[in-house]
């Protein structure tokens, strides 16, 4: 098992570019995120996904969007990026809802930095 | 207050030596516990569960205080592979998803 992989691992924009982040997990899991970590503050939920077709916000999802047409992958677009974008992303996904026996996997990360 | 708070360190300690974190968290209706491990410029990677009745694993024992409302974690007889940081994580809700809550962590650093 790949576990979550995300593409791309680093990636560089100028103000106001698109584009999506990628995130695929291979262990069937119905429940998907994406989180961003800045310096000195937690990990912050942008969207996540309870299962194929089903996506919410989280608590800073201004100027992405989500979508989860499979179980398996759940894309991050970034629509017009801003400096305030530059973060570290990780995607993760879990089996269930953060039940006590419920383990998170996080994929590797995404640097974003925008110029 | 924030929703979650951890001491940021660095709680520097050397081998052998055994170290413990709390973390504190402002919603009384928190249902989900958890202390993740995260590795410089890495991807955080559950370190275990917290139980009401607190749990071990190895050398790491958490508990739960709902009464004053923490968690904690300790380490015992540490490992220079023990130097991370440490993140607790509150899910406020049982089922619920939105309001995860990730504390902003807790490094650690063993030293020989």
């Amino acid at each position: 098992n790949a576990g979550v992989t995300q593409t791309p691992k680093f990636q560089v924009l100028k103000t106001g570019q698109s584009m999506t982040l990628q995130c695929a997990q291979d262990m069937n899991h119905e429940y998907m995120s994406w989180y961003r970590q800045d310096p000195g503050m937690g990990l912050r939920l942008i969207h996540y996904s309870v299962g194929a077709g089903i996506t919410d916000q989280g608590e800073v999802p201004n100027g992405y969007n989500v979508s989860r047409s499979t179980t398996e992958d759940f894309p991050l677009r970034l629509l017009s990026a801003a400096p305030s974008q530059t973060s570290v992303y990780f995607c993760a996904s879990s089996p269930g809802p953060l039940l006590p026996t419920d383990t998170q996997y996080f994929g590797p990360g995404t640097r974003l930095t925008v110029l | 207050r924030k929703e979650v708070e951890q001491d940021p360190g660095p709680f520097n300690v050397p081998e052998g030596a055994t170290v413990a974190f709390n973390c504190t968290y402002s919603n009384s209706a928190s249902q989900s516990f958890f202390w993740y491990r995260q590795d410089c410029r890495k991807e955080p990677k559950l370190l275990m569960s917290v139980y009401s009745s607190g749990n071990e694993d190895g050398r790491f024992t958490a508990q739960l205080n709902r009464a004053s409302q923490y968690i904690s974690l300790l380490i015992r007889d540490s490992k220079l592979s023990d130097s991370a940081t440490y993140l607790c994580v509150v899910n406020p809700r049982r089922g619920g998803y939105q309001k995860v809550t990730f504390g902003t962590g807790t490094k650690l650093q063993v030293i020989p």
